[in-house]
């Protein structure tokens, strides 16, 4: 069974610029969530989507944002891009909503704000 | 405001002998918790995790012990090896039906051969 694939691996962009980064889960899985990996912070919750709604979501700000296609495959968006944006973005997939359901990840999207 | 902290960044460790890795919390609603290994350009794989309703879960050379009025959990790798070196991640959940989960920094694990 393939794993979690996200592209484009590698993103540069400016500040004020947007990004849209792509996940698609196992198949299967139903739950998508996103994270957001800085060295300082380590790995933070962006939002989770399941059967296209979003469920759940962090603490950040209204410029990210995502969605989710009937077929689970997900999208982040980050518009007016700032310098602090620049991370590791990962993405998980899980069959379930809980905590429980394993989620498996992969292998993230490095986006560098120059 | 980091709930789960991992305090310790690095840790080194003779390949055969015992690496304990340890995490601890502030939220006292968590009650799953997990441990994931991160190898260098690849995502988190899952490890083993525990439910607040035990204290200890073991799977091959991995244990977890959890210390539910310490808010503390550690990891045991019993006998550690080459392979294990990499980044591991404690993490925690409070609400089920949540893939919210709550990760600490991470610890840089090292086996030296």
């Amino acid at each position: 069974k393939a794993g979690v694939t996200q592209t484009p691996r590698y993103l540069i962009k400016t500040r004020g610029q947007q990004v849209t980064l792509s996940c698609s889960p196992i198949s299967g899985h139903r739950s998508v969530s996103w994270y957001q990996q800085t060295p300082g912070q380590g790995l933070q919750f962006l939002f989770e989507y399941f059967s296209e709604t979003q469920r759940n979501k962090g603490n950040f700000p209204g410029r990210f944002s995502g969605r989710q296609f009937s077929n689970s495959r997900s999208e982040m968006n980050v518009s007016t891009l700032e310098l602090g944006d620049s991370a590791l973005y990962l993405c998980a997939s899980s069959w379930g909503q809980g905590a429980r359901d394993t989620q498996y990840f992969g292998p993230g999207t490095r986006l560098t704000v120059l | 405001d980091q709930q789960v902290k991992q305090n310790s960044p690095s840790l080194s460790v003779q390949e055969g002998r015992i690496s304990i890795l340890n995490c601890d919390y502030t939220n006292s609603m968590f009650d799953y918790f997990l441990w994931y290994k991160k190898y260098p350009a690849e995502g988190p794989t899952f490890l083993i995790s525990i439910s607040s309703i035990k204290d200890k879960n073991e799977d091959g050379r991995f244990t977890v012990f959890l210390n539910k009025s310490a808010k503390h959990l550690s990891l045991h790798i019993v006998p550690s090896q080459p392979g294990d070196s990499a980044v591991y991640f404690c993490a925690a959940s409070g609400r089920t039906g949540a893939n919210n989960l709550f990760f600490g920094t991470g610890t840089r694990l090292t086996v030296i051969p």
